[in-house]
This record gives structure tokens, C-alpha cells and sequence, in this order.
């Protein structure tokens, strides 16, 4: 079965400090791809990055940056420098790609403090 | 305006009464989803559909049903809403295996 993991419930950080969020993911399929959101405090979703299970580079957003492992099923995330506006709840997801669809299995997410 | 809309945003209704939450969009994607999430268990698919003819059920779709009125609307119902039902609810839509596209949200409290 599609399974996605994250184990930090909660991360509390002072400003500027880097923080990883942890993400693994179990799947059988061998195309898929894997999704960050954010959820802010006022509760919508918020689209981070998508990446397909045969790009396994590294990549790069301003102060964001993800680390996709297929030999370790992890696909982590790290905000550099984090700030007060980063505090949010973030979200894993695995996409079930059956029948075409792109049904997401999500994690139960990370809630990020970050202090002034 | 947002290309995924939620009505209404917020929900007081009481136990046994029957309420519909409606979803549409303007993005002319053919698959439509709606989500439930509860504190510490993310997101679950609740139903999922092509287009007017054909309607999935997900994960949790016990005591949900379903329309697909048309290609943009997608409406989730509660035929005897229960307090366990209480909860945020997303509709999303994809173009085959793209990203999927979250409207802004509906958070429902049964009491």
C-alpha cells in the first residue's frame, strides 16, 4: 500500500536557523511523483514543488531546497534562514497515478514554529 | 478570482441535517477530487471523478455522496451530517497527472 511518513509533528525554530522536514514515502509503482504544500494559517494550500520519481536532482527555490532520495524513499525539504512567515503546517504528498487520475496520499504533516 | 472555488467557507449545521458543499472551477481540468482533513491525519480523498459519468469513491467515503453537474462543478454532499464529520474540507482538480489545484477550503462543524 502507498504510505507517506512524517515523523516530526512539530518543529520549533528561532529565526534564521535552518530546519529540515522529513518526508518518506512507500510505494510499489514505479512512476510517480511527489508533492510539498504549505498551509498557512488561514488554511489553504499552497503548492511548493512537484517531482516525478526519475529526476532525482536536487533542487533549488530561493531559501527552499528538496532532497529526493529514491534509495532511502525520502524526499526532505529545508528552509534556509527561516523566517516568521515560514511558520505553517507542510505537507508531503505521493501521487496515485491509477486510471489516470492524480490522487494524492499525504502525510500527516510537520507544524512549523518559527520565532522571532 | 480563484480558479478553484469553495461555498460556503464556513459551516455551522447541526446533527442529522443534510448539507451540501459545492466546488467549481475555471482551470477546464476534467478530474475533480474532494479531500478531509483532520489534525494529524492530513489529507484523506474522500470521492474523485473523470467527468459527469463517472464518479470514484476514495478512501473515506462512507456517509458522502457525490455530483458532478458538469465538467467545472462537483458538489459533496452529507445526507445526515454527524459530529465526526467535522472537519476541513478541499476540493481539488488536476489535467491527468499535473499538479492538483486545492480551492481555498470549507471548514464544517457539525454540532
Amino acid at each position: 500500500a502507498q504510505k507517506v511518513t512524517q515523523a516530526q509533528t512539530e518543529i520549533s525554530v528561532v529565526e534564521k536557523e535552518d530546519v529540515t522536514l522529513d518526508c518518506v514515502y512507500e510505494t510499489r509503482d514505479t512512476t510517480y511523483y511527489l508533492f510539498w504544500y504549505k498551509q498557512p494559517p488561514s488554511g489553504e494550500l499552497v503548492f511548493l514543488i512537484r517531482r516525478n520519481s526519475f529526476d532525482e536532482q536536487n533542487e533549488i527555490s530561493g531559501r527552499y531546497s528538496w532532497n529526493f532520495q529514491k534509495s532511502t524513499s525520502s524526499f526532505n525539504f529545508t528552509i534556509t534562514a527561516s523566517q516568521v512567515v515560514d511558520s505553517a503546517v507542510y505537507f508531503c504528498a505521493l501521487s496515485d497515478l491509477t486510471g489516470g487520475y492524480n490522487k494524492l496520499i499525504f502525510g500527516a504533516g510537520t507544524r512549523l514554529a518559527v520565532h522571532p | 478570482d480563484a480558479d478553484v472555488t469553495q461555498t460556503p467557507r464556513n459551516r455551522i449545521t447541526k446533527t442529522g441535517k443534510r448539507i451540501m458543499l459545492e466546488c467549481s472551477q475555471t482551470k477546464g481540468h476534467d478530474r475533480m477530487y474532494w479531500y478531509r482533513q483532520d489534525p494529524g491525519l492530513g489529507l484523506r480523498l474522500i470521492y474523485y471523478s473523470f467527468d459527469v459519468k463517472d464518479i470514484n469513491k476514495g478512501e473515506i467515503s462512507d456517509g458522502y455522496s457525490v455530483s458532478r453537474q458538469a465538467q467545472a462543478k462537483f458538489s459533496l454532499s452529507l445526507e445526515s451530517a454527524i459530529p465526526n464529520q467535522t472537519a476541513l474540507y478541499f476540493c481539488a482538480t488536476s489535467e491527468g497527472n499535473t499538479e492538483a489545484f486545492f480551492g481555498q477550503g470549507t471548514r464544517l462543524t457539525v454540532v
